[in-house]
């Protein structure tokens, strides 16, 4: 399996509601960024949360990291249609210069 | 600021061909990086280039790819003899000295025939 592994592969909720994706990784890590990426198009970066942090917040973004387990969390409040694409977490491991490595992804659909 | 640009949006090649794909930085990036994505799959990375330097080429194929970062002008990742599973979204992102993210362009789709 691959640094970064994202956890659900695929999630369908409802607009109002809130959503929650995992991420895995499996070695020493900088930072660790969540990426939004709409159908066909590029990636969009939405929060970024260094080793030395647990939490951060940005808008309706929440962002969890525990280096122990390390895993992470992102979680989307009070959801949106215009929410829905797909999910990536990539590292910046320690030392591995600025390239990062990405999961496989959540697809989110948020539903009227 | 226009952003990461790239071009082309598309590109079909037959197979054997040769594919460049280009990538203008963002304004002020001095980093740029390389990405494939397949279908229904993340992004990988392939090589990572400061203006005339490889610094990270580890996840090049060893034949066929090259990339380059010249002092004037566009990155150029390069595919020759282009095969089947070459086919795939290539995406270029750069990012400035101080900050870790990366900003992506809108990709080159490519599609081998």
């Amino acid at each position: 399996s691959q640094q970064g592994e994202e956890d659900p592969q695929a999630l369908s909720i409802q607009e109002g509601e809130n959503a929650t994706m995992n991420c895995s990784y499996k070695t020493s890590i900088n930072n660790l960024q969540w990426y939004r990426q709409n159908s066909g198009r590029g990636l969009v970066h939405l929060i970024l949360i260094r080793s030395n942090e647990r939490e951060k917040h940005s808008g309706r973004l929440r962002v969890t990291l525990d280096t122990s387990k390390k895993s992470s969390s992102l979680l989307i409040t009070a959801s949106r249609a215009a929410d829905t694409a797909s999910y990536f977490c990539a590292t910046r491991p320690t030392g591995g210069g600025n390239k990062l490595t990405f999961g496989t992804g959540t697809q989110l659909k948020v539903e009227l | 600021n226009a952003g990461v640009m790239q071009n082309p949006r598309h590109l079909v090649r037959r197979r054997g061909q040769e594919a460049r794909l280009r990538c203008s930085p963002m304004k002020g990036h001095s980093h740029v990086y390389w990405y494939r994505q397949l279908p229904e799959e993340g992004l990988k990375f392939m090589v990572y280039l400061q203006k005339e330097n490889i610094i990270d080429e580890s996840g090049m194929p060893k034949e066929r790819f090259s990339a380059e970062f010249p002092k004037e002008g566009p990155s150029i990742l390069r595919i020759q003899q282009v095969v089947r599973g070459d086919s795939a979204a290539y995406f270029c992102a750069s990012s400035p000295d101080d900050w870790p993210g990366n900003i992506f362009g809108s990709g080159t789709r490519l599609t081998v025939v």
